[in-house]
């Protein structure tokens, strides 16, 4: 049982645009910043937004997130068939001391 | 380019030990904060445990499930981050990867390719 909450799967077809929820608590997403992470098969977890909405350099801008008060989202626009991986929320968690995960979200791309 | 390259995974029995590494290139390692974030196959993500930088203090946070098993340590002039693996469990059979950064103001924003621990009789 994750801190974070996440839909399991979601989908979409090449060019729609999908989001991913992830939704929390005051002590963790109301109170501080959301990162995604992107894995794809067989490889580590790959760093796509941080500070909520912040792109690291090399992150296309397909990829976008936001937040409004407990919850958090990622949106990726103009999908493509590579962008088929698991998704994932994160953000510190004041109660916990820690940082907190979603289960994160299976994107398939049919 | 930033690489991180765990090493010491294996199989170990319940109540065993185990010490993971994790090494550095490519950026200051002395500067960064050093996390671990396991993963069990097929499942998701948990942090473990986190040091900070010297000049930020040298912090070390762990999550509940391992405090006072384990033990993260780092030699900066080895650029290198351990995790000491004490009294394992079942339940500690996991991928472990080392992830730089602060969650809240960088994100884990770089990772290594992950070790696997199995904790297995």
């Amino acid at each position: 049982q994750s801190v974070l909450t996440q839909p399991p799967s979601a989908s979409g077809t090449p060019g729609q645009r999908v989001t991913i929820s992830c939704s929390g608590s005051s002590s963790n997403i109301g109170s501080n910043y959301v990162s995604w992470y992107q894995q794809l098969p067989g490889t580590a977890p790959k760093l796509l937004i941080y500070r909520n909405n912040q792109r690291p350099s090399g992150v296309p801008d397909r990829f976008s997130g936001s937040k409004s008060d407990t919850s958090a989202s990622l949106a990726i626009s103009g999908l493509r068939s590579e962008d088929e991986a698991d998704y994932y929320c994160a953000a510190w968690d004041d109660r916990l001391s820690g940082p907190v995960f979603g289960g994160g979200t299976r994107l398939t791309v049919l | 380019e930033v690489l991180l390259a765990e090493s010491g995974g294996g199989l170990v029995k319940p109540g065993g030990s185990l010490r993971l590494s994790c090494t550095g290139s490519g950026f200051t390692f002395s500067n960064a904060w050093m996390n671990w974030v396991r993963q069990t196959p097929g499942k998701g993500l948990e942090w473990v445990g986190r040091i900070k930088s010297k000049p930020d203090g040298g912090t070390i946070e762990y999550a509940a499930p391992v405090k006072d098993r384990f033990t993260v340590s780092r030699d900066d002039l080895r650029n290198t981050v351990y995790l000491q693996m004490n009294s394992l469990r079942f339940e500690d059979t996991a991928f472990y990867y080392c992830a730089t950064g602060s969650i809240s103001i960088t994100g884990f924003d770089f990772w290594g390719q992950g070790t696997l621990v199995t904790v297995s009789s």
